[in-house]
């Protein structure tokens, strides 16, 4: 079982270039997300889906877009990117919301945009 | 607005006991988490509360207080392992996770 496997693992972008950072997970879960973490601070979410073909912001959506085309793909798109989008991102999924269902993380990608 | 409030920073000595504190102020309450996260790597879950009471998962115990939106996790026989952060996080109104800071444990020999 692989779990959620997140690429590329670190990347190094220019302020303005565009970039995806995958996500899959082989649990069948339904609930997907995506989080960025900062020093001194929790983990923000971004943005997150339910199932296929749904998807909400979160806490922190700008400059970020996703879309969840399978329930194994959940892949986070930076636009036009910006220093302050230097962080960790970590890819999360669980079986539903609601109860004691806890998350599992992907690995994580190191992005940093000079 | 919602917080979630930890210790940034506790040192504590291998073979002792640590307790470290979360204290809370969501939109609703459908439970709370404890996640260690090692230097460098993912998050991954420790413990789950969603009742007041204690929940024992061997050298790990985790406390929860609805009433006073308290938390605690206890770490029995510390191993030089055990140095991670500890997150805290809690289930809102809406089931999102809302995160602390976390807190970063130093094991001492």
């Amino acid at each position: 079982n692989a779990g959620v496997t997140q690429t590329p693992k670190f990347q190094v972008l220019k302020t303005g270039q565009s970039m995806t950072l995958q996500c899959a997970q082989d649990m069948n879960h339904e609930y997907m997300s995506w989080y960025r973490q900062d020093p001194g601070m929790g983990l923000r979410l971004i943005h997150y889906s339910v199932g296929a073909g749904i998807t909400d912001q979160g806490e922190v959506p700008n400059g970020y877009n996703v879309s969840r085309s399978t329930t194994e793909d959940f892949p986070l798109r930076l636009l036009s990117a910006a220093p302050s989008q230097t962080s960790v991102y970590f890819c999360a999924s669980s079986g539903e919301l609601s109860g004691a269902n806890v998350l599992t993380f992907g690995a994580g990608s190191r992005l940093t945009v000079l | 607005g919602q917080n979630i409030d930890q210790p940034t920073e506790m040192t504590a000595t291998e073979g002792a006991i640590v307790q470290i504190n979360c204290t809370y102020q969501t939109s609703g309450f459908n439970g709370l988490f404890w996640y260690q996260q090692h230097a460098g790597e993912a998050p991954t879950f420790l413990s789950y509360n969603v009742l007041d009471g204690l929940e024992e998962k061997g050298r790990f115990s985790s406390f929860l207080s609805r009433s006073k939106g308290y938390s605690y996790l206890l770490l029995k026989e510390l191993q030089m392992k055990d140095s991670a952060s500890y997150l805290c996080a809690v289930k809102d109104s809406n089931y999102q996770l809302i995160w602390g800071a976390g807190t970063k444990l130093i094991i001492k020999p």
